[in-house]
């Protein structure tokens, strides 16, 4: 029973312009949730989060949205270089929960000239 | 760099043999976690730890266990491994004031 969905297997946006990558969850108890991006061979490094206190966290160019009645967040990056091109989980905890998070399977972002 | 490292980094295995990963961290973080990840599935979790000798399961832990008898490390252990489990397995630490986690560079297993 997968309780955060990343629906999207893959995206591609052209460099400059801004990629949207989605992620919806299904347990209400979830109260944090963060965005990862993971290269080939490497592990995954945190890029950002957000409580469930807030609709919007930003830093730099990454904007997560949160909307909880939709049990839904998002990941804008803006504008898109192609460093970016990555493989990008969202991971949802609750925080009473010793810090066990679920991810999502991932989407694979590739940024074009 | 949260001073993670995972050993072995590539491992090679055949069914039915035990298999052990290490992760070690150097900075005594109190939460340390094991996931595995396969195409399709993202990270799934496999077992955690919130102190020396305090571990508990994941969702994914049928056929490992773990233990932890010092801070530093978190041993996996595959008892006898199976083509299933065949993956690329995370070591990942969370400081404990905050909600964020933090992974070594993975181990990738194969078991032939």
């Amino acid at each position: 029973d997968q309780q955060v969905k990343q629906n999207s297997p893959s995206l591609s946006v052209q460099e400059g312009r801004i990629s949207i990558l989605n992620c919806d969850y299904t347990n209400s108890m979830f109260d944090y949730f963060l965005w990862y991006k993971k290269y080939p061979a490497e592990g995954p490094t945190f890029l950002i989060s957000i409580s469930s206190i807030k609709d919007k966290n930003e830093d730099g160019r990454f904007t997560v949205f949160l909307n909880k009645s939709a049990k839904h967040l998002s990941l804008h990056i803006v504008p898109s270089q192609p460093g970016d091109s990555a493989v990008y989980f969202c991971a949802a905890t609750s925080t009473d929960s010793w810090g066990k998070f679920q991810f999502g399977a991932g989407t694979q972002v590739v940024v074009t000239p | 760099d949260a001073g993670i490292t995972q050993s072995p980094r590539h491992k090679v295995t055949e069914t039915g043999t035990p298999v052990t990963l290490r992760c070690h961290q150097t900075e005594n973080h109190r939460y340390m976690y094991w996931y595995r990840q396969d195409p399709g599935h993202g990270l799934r979790l496999i077992h955690y730890s919130y102190g020396v000798k305090d571990t508990d399961k994941g969702e994914v832990s049928d056929g490992y266990s773990v233990s932890r008898s010092k801070t530093e490390d978190f041993l996996l252990t595959l008892e006898s491994a199976t083509s299933s489990q065949t993956s690329v397995y995370f070591c990942a630490i969370r400081p404990g004031e905050i909600y964020e986690q933090y992974f070594g560079p993975g181990t990738r297993l194969t078991v032939t």
